[in-house]
């Protein structure tokens, strides 16, 4: 079956730097993107989505790309802080069955150094 | 955590035991899901439930079984638990406002199978 992946699993970035969170993704029905965070032992929280009808959206310090051409999703975090620091997912969905199903990546953690 | 709680947080059971796991939401959404976490591995979907007594299988539902008798609680049930089964639980909820899948994550349940 089709899925979402990662570039990177992991990613170190100094504190006031900006930091780029890739995905690719493979199903090109695919309508809605949505990037989650999640803290160590905690559940993901949402952070920004995005339609396939669109290029880009900005969130608070954050923004996410969509490149539908070569099917690659990406998440900015401008003036990264420490408590950025965590485990980034992006996830794709499609229309299915009963109720859109999400499916996930396997994750990026993002360090934020000092 | 959007008004969802999970129980028992934390969970040791050993092999062939039934366990069952319960989500709760106060935001009367219709649709629930359950996910479980392992590392390496993004969220994989378990079973969902888009209504009270509708519910439908995901991509990992093998040993696992879902009951949903009122809309505010969605029950997962391991019939006989395997080790492989040790796992982080993750309920969602979601409203499907607009057609497009926002899900909310409840704070998971750690669950060890000895």
């Amino acid at each position: 079956g089709e899925s979402v992946g990662l570039h990177l699993p992991t990613l170190s970035v100094q504190e006031g730097d900006n930091s780029i969170i890739n995905c690719a993704y493979s199903n090109s029905a695919s309508d809605y993107f949505i990037w989650y965070k999640q803290e160590s032992g905690k559940g993901p929280q949402f952070i920004i989505d995005i339609r396939s009808n669109m290029d880009k959206r900005q969130g608070q310090r954050v923004t996410v790309l969509l490149n539908k051409t070569v099917k690659h999703l990406s998440l900015q975090i401008a003036a990264t802080q420490p408590g950025d620091s965590a485990v980034y997912f992006c996830a794709e969905n499609l229309a299915s069955g009963s109720a859109r199903q999400l499916t996930f990546g396997s994750g990026t953690q993002l360090t934020v150094l000092p | 955590d959007a008004g969802i709680t999970q129980s028992p947080r934390h969970k040791v059971t050993e092999t062939g035991t039934p366990v069952t796991l319960r989500c709760h939401q106060t935001e009367n959404h219709r649709y629930m899901y359950w996910y479980r976490q392992d590392p390496g591995h993004g969220l994989r979907l378990i079973h969902y439930s888009y209504g009270v007594k509708d519910t439908d299988k995901g991509e990992v539902s093998d040993g696992y079984s879902v009951s949903r008798s009122k809309t505010e609680d969605f029950l997962l049930t391991l019939e006989s638990a395997t080790s492989s089964q040790t796992s982080v639980y993750f309920c969602a909820i979601s409203d499907l406002a607009g057609d497009y899948n926002e899900q909310f994550f409840g704070p998971g349940t750690r669950l060890t199978v000895l």
